[in-house]
Parts: C-alpha cells; structure tokens; sequence
C-alpha cells in the first residue's frame, strides 16, 4: 500500500545551521505531497505542499521539491531559528483522496 | 482562516466512563477526521466522514464510534474508557481533495 518514510528524529541543530528532514514515498499515480509542522501544545499546521512533479512548495523559509524520479519530498531550511523548533510530518493524498502521514520528525533547535 | 475547534484541550476521565470528544469546523469542509498521536507511532486514523450522517472506519476504530448529524460537527466516542487511550486525539477537516486543517488537539488521560 502507499506509505510515507520520513527520518528518525530528534534532530537536533543549531540556529542559523542548514536543515534538511527526509521524506520519501510509495504510491500509485502522482500523489500531492505537504509538510505539516505541529508546535508544542498545538495541533498540525500545513506548512507547504506541492500538487505535481518538479513543483516547488515554499513557506516562512521552508522549501520542498516534488521529485518523481527519486518519490523524495525533502523538507529544507537555509537558516533555522530557536522558533522552528517543533515536530513536522510528511504526508500524501492519494489517488483515493486517502491522507497518508510519516511518523514525524521531532526538530530541536539550540540558541 | 479556517477554524477547526476541539472542545477541551484536557481531559481526565475514568476507566469505564463513556467520553465524548466534541470537533467544530466552521468553513462548511464535507470531510471530518479524528486521530489520534502517540509517541513513535504518529497519527492513526479512527474514523472519518464524507458527509453528514455519514462515517467510515478508519485504521484503528476498535473502541471508538462517531457521529456526524451536522456538516459542522464531528464527535468522538470512546463507549467504555480504557487506560489504552489514553492519546491526544486530533480532529481535522477538509474540503474534497484538499489539504486537512487540524484542530489544536484534546489531551485525554484515562486513570
């Protein structure tokens, strides 16, 4: 069936350092693909998405390329802030209008 | 901006209680879900609804019923409460073929 593997976490940077989170997928047809980032005490907040291939979704600095021929949807960041800090899950909607999530990705950023 | 409102954002209940779980959403989305997050497993679909008076099992229902007898309201119940969800429970919605808007979240304990 269709599925959503993103990194392990916690990961744990610096501010101002370079982030990339992970995500691949499995699924049939041309999925729309999103990040969604959930602060602590809130519920998930859709953060960006991309509706087809080589589509570029971008938000509050964030970025993620739809990249058909590697089914990757990598979440990156130039510059982090302490702000950033916050668990962020990959997901797909499918050909059935079906929401698949990643386990998330817990991010801890350091002053 | 649309608005999905979980009743309680705590609650403490006891083993064998019945509890509902109130969702309001007020930008008319035909679809309603409820999750729910654990550690390490992510979110896991309990039910969800196409419409009203309308409900479909999702991955994990075993324990849990819903009902939806307005567009605007979504409840979950737990019959008889058990220590085991124990969770936080997410309810989100969604026009057709987009992307999900979550609630804040309700932390519940089961003692």
């Amino acid at each position: 069936g269709d599925s959503v593997t993103q990194m392990e976490g916690p990961v744990t940077l610096s501010e101002e350092a370079f982030l990339t989170i992970n995500c691949t997928y499995t699924a049939t047809g041309y999925p729309s693909l999103f990040w969604y980032v959930q602060y602590p005490g809130e519920g998930l907040q859709l953060l960006l998405k991309a509706t087809k291939a080589d589509d570029k979704g971008s938000n509050k600095g964030f970025e993620a390329t739809y990249r058909k021929e590697t089914t990757s949807f990598h979440l990156e960041k130039g510059s982090v802030q302490v702000s950033d800090s916050a668990v962020y899950f990959c997901a797909l909607v499918n050909r059935d209008d079906k929401i698949i999530f990643g386990k998330g990705t817990r991010l801890h950023i350091l002053p | 901006d649309v608005k999905v409102t979980q009743s309680s954002r705590y609650l403490v209940k006891r083993t064998g209680e019945k509890v509902f779980l109130e969702c309001v959403q007020d930008m008319d989305h035909e679809n309603m879900f409820w999750y729910r997050q654990d550690p390490g497993l992510g979110l896991r679909l309990i039910y969800f609804s196409y419409d009203v008076k309308m409900k479909e099992k999702g991955d994990i229902p075993e324990g849990y019923s819903v009902s939806r007898e307005k567009k605007e309201r979504f409840s979950l119940i737990l019959e008889s409460a058990s220590t085991n969800q124990t969770s936080m429970y997410l309810c989100a919605s969604s026009p057709t073929g987009q992307p999900q808007h979550f609630g804040d979240g309700t932390r519940l304990s089961i003692l």
